[in-house]
């Protein structure tokens, strides 16, 4: 069966601090994509980024970075120099090949960045 | 390109009443879910279509839900008759099918369905 955590509820930082997003996943599946997406209080849900399960290179972009770790079932998310436009919450998503196209997603992250 | 258009963004109505949620997904795109996001429940899976075929509706919480795909750049969730439980952000969600593989969904704004 299909599942992510997002075991941090809420994290508070204050501006220009790093700070990452845990996410771990359960799969029986060989073949999976694994996703970001943003949603700010404006409400919409925004595609950050999506990672296959045959490709565990890390990846940079801007301030945001990705490591996945298919050793413990991870795929964590970075912000560095957080900014308070950062301030949003952040969901893990995973998908199965055997199960096509559906999304399952963590329960959230609530980030909080303070000026 | 147009992303993914929802209408209406709010909708307010009373217990009872029959609610029609509308979905213009983004031109090309094979793929089109409906979900539905809650504080209790979080982001579920409704159901969702491909090629205007429903695959998968097991996440339709019950016969008062449904949802149809006349064609490619339409598609509606209905609620007959709506429940105060079923107040949620309902969203709406397309993506491309590239050889069977599971391509990034992309999300419309969102409908927030408040039932009095």
């Amino acid at each position: 069966a299909q599942k992510v955590t997002q075991a941090q509820t809420e994290i508070s930082v204050v501006e220009k601090e790093d700070v990452t997003l845990d996410c771990v996943y359960e799969t029986r599946d060989t073949t999976y994509y694994l996703f970001w997406y943003k949603q700010p209080p404006s409400g919409e849900l925004v595609f950050l980024i999506r990672r296959n399960s045959f490709d565990e290179q890390n990846e940079i972009s801007g301030r945001y970075s990705w490591n996945f770790q298919k050793s413990t079932s991870s795929f964590n998310f970075t912000i560095t120099a957080s900014q308070v436009v950062d301030s949003a919450v952040y969901f893990c998503a995973l998908s199965e090949a055997m199960y096509g196209n559906k999304l399952v997603f963590g329960a959230g992250t609530i980030l909080r960045v303070k000026s | 390109d147009a992303g993914v258009i929802q209408s209406p963004r709010h909708e307010v109505t009373e217990m009872g009443q029959e609610v029609t949620l509308r979905c213009k997904p983004i031109s090309g795109h094979d793929y089109l879910f409906w979900y539905r996001q809650t504080m209790m429940r979080g982001l579920e899976l409704l159901i969702y279509f491909n090629n205007n075929v429903p695959i998968d509706d097991s996440g339709m919480p019950e016969d008062r839900f449904s949802a149809k795909m006349p064609n490619a750049s339409f598609s509606t969730l209905k609620i007959q008759p709506s429940e105060p439980r079923d107040s949620a952000v309902y969203f709406c969600a397309s993506s491309l099918n590239r050889d069977r593989v599971a391509d990034t969904q992309y999300f419309g704004p969102g409908t927030r369905l408040t039932v009095l």
